[in-house]
């Protein structure tokens, strides 16, 4: 699975768009970029997944470049209970075991 | 969205002593559940791989004997830490695959926070 890069932290206004970034520069073709969040002391969260195409659900957007090296988590209006460890995966899963593999992912600290 | 519950949700222990750890897929039914532990201010780490009906595969470093898992059932695996030390005190997660689809989904459960007297 290809590695991502993510800034260590991010400080965000309450009621502002967060946008987090991550570099994936060697994922594959058959490669998803999946995100998840872990709020302190408790499981990880699935946030939002995908493979070329941008994608929206009711958490977050997921934006990713034409050439999928990069992507981006958009969090339109981040809440104080948005604050967490924002983890950006990609993993291929065809024919792996799908175990994801966590990388130090971005502290999100959402501020009053 | 799918539910992964643990038991128990925290727990104490002596030294020497062992203690087990249920991972149960609420809503969906998982052939394959994965284990990881993660130290304070650290990420997760992946112990393990449990396959319903056959053997767990462990991942480079961790002790097979020592961190039994058996996943009986399609919905329940479980993990038991056996002759527990302080350097077993840990954040343990649990994970089901509910892959449903062309793509692939993973689903957490709370963790159970171990902590070795």
């Amino acid at each position: 699975d290809a590695k991502t890069t993510q800034p260590t932290s991010m400080d965000c206004a309450e009621g502002r768009a967060a946008n987090l970034p991550c570099n994936h520069s060697t994922i594959s073709g058959n490669e998803y970029v999946y995100w998840y969040r872990q709020i302190h002391s408790q499981g990880p969260q699935y946030i939002i997944h995908g493979l070329k195409n941008n994608e929206t659900n009711e958490m977050a957007s997921l934006i990713i470049t034409e050439d999928r090296k990069s992507s981006t988590l958009i969090l339109p209006h981040a809440t104080l209970r948005d604050t967490a460890v924002y983890y950006c995966i990609a993993m291929n899963y065809g024919g792996s075991q799908g175990n994801l593999i966590f990388g130090k992912g971005t502290k999100l600290s959402v501020k009053p | 969205g799918a539910v992964v519950s643990q038991h128990p949700s925290w727990v104490i222990c002596k030294s020497g002593t062992s203690v087990k750890i249920e991972c149960r897929s609420l809503d969906f039914q998982a052939t394959t559940m994965f284990w990881y532990r993660q130290f304070p201010k650290q990420s997760l780490m992946l112990m393990a791989t449990s396959n319903e009906g056959s053997k767990a595969t462990y991942e480079q470093g961790v002790e097979k004997d020592k961190f039994l898992i058996n996943h009986a059932s399609l919905t329940l695996s479980t993990l038991t830490v056996t002759s527990a030390h302080p350097e077993d005190s840990s954040f343990y997660i649990c994970s089901a695959d509910g892959t449903s689809g062309a793509s692939y989904e993973q689903y957490f459960g709370p963790g159970t926070r171990l902590t070795v007297t």
